[in-house]
């Protein structure tokens, strides 16, 4: 089985531009969920999605957003970039909706620098 | 309230070394799985093993292995003869109802030749 796909795995913007990024997870897989990493906070929760619904949520300001097509691939919008944006973007791939008891695989991740 | 704690940052040893990475655990939930992934510096987090509250069995895997103590709220991570190639960070998590998977700081070993 092909793994997790995020795209672009590189990006560079600057404060005040808006970002998507794209999360294909494993075949078959419906849950997604993303994190964000930075060395001050380490891995942080953003979301979780199940079939195009968002199932839970971290603590990050209304401006990170997400959504999940139907084919289960999903994409988080980060709008109004700030500088403390800059990290790394890593989607998670869930099998199925049971949800704690599931082992998590996770894509390459993609690097944002907020200039 | 959940949390996880790696209380080594870094740590630094020869090839050949065993190592051992602690993870001590917090959580009110009687049911819950718990986790360690490798994150080598290409950034991917790797899956290495997932271990549920009821099953305190150690478990090995080549020079891997993990020892999960419920008393002491640990699941420390060993690993044998260190090779270069083990060099990365590891993260201990913890997953309970209702809650999203919660990372520890990692750890970052570094083997050398």
């Amino acid at each position: 089985k092909a793994g997790v796909t995020q795209t672009p795995r590189y990006l560079i913007k600057t404060r005040g531009q808006q970002v998507t990024l794209s999360c294909s997870p494993i075949s078959g897989h419906r849950s997604v969920s993303w994190y964000q990493q930075t060395p001050g906070q380490g891995l942080q929760f953003l979301f979780e999605y199940f079939s195009e619904t968002q199932r839970n949520k971290g603590n990050f300001p209304g401006r990170f957003s997400g959504r999940q097509f139907s084919n289960s691939r999903s994409e988080m919008n980060v709008s109004t970039l700030e500088l403390g944006d800059s990290a790394l973007y890593l989607c998670a791939s869930i099998p199925s909706i049971t949800g704690y008891q599931e082992t998590q695989y996770f894509g390459p991740g993609t690097r944002l620098l907020v200039l | 309230a959940q949390k996880v704690t790696q209380a080594q940052t870094e740590i630094s040893v020869v090839e050949k070394e065993d190592v051992t990475l602690d993870c001590v655990y917090e959580t009110r939930d009687t049911t819950y799985y718990l986790f360690w992934y490798k994150q080598p510096p290409s950034g991917e987090l790797v899956f290495l093993i997932r271990r549920n509250s009821f099953d305190e069995q150690n478990e090995i895997s080549g020079r891997y292995s993990w020892n999960f103590q419920k008393s002491t709220s640990s699941f420390n991570f060993t690993i044998t003869a260190s090779q270069v190639v083990d060099s990365a960070v590891y993260f201990c998590a913890l997953n309970a109802p209702g809650y999203a998977l919660n990372f520890g700081k990692g750890t970052s070993l570094l083997v050398t030749p």
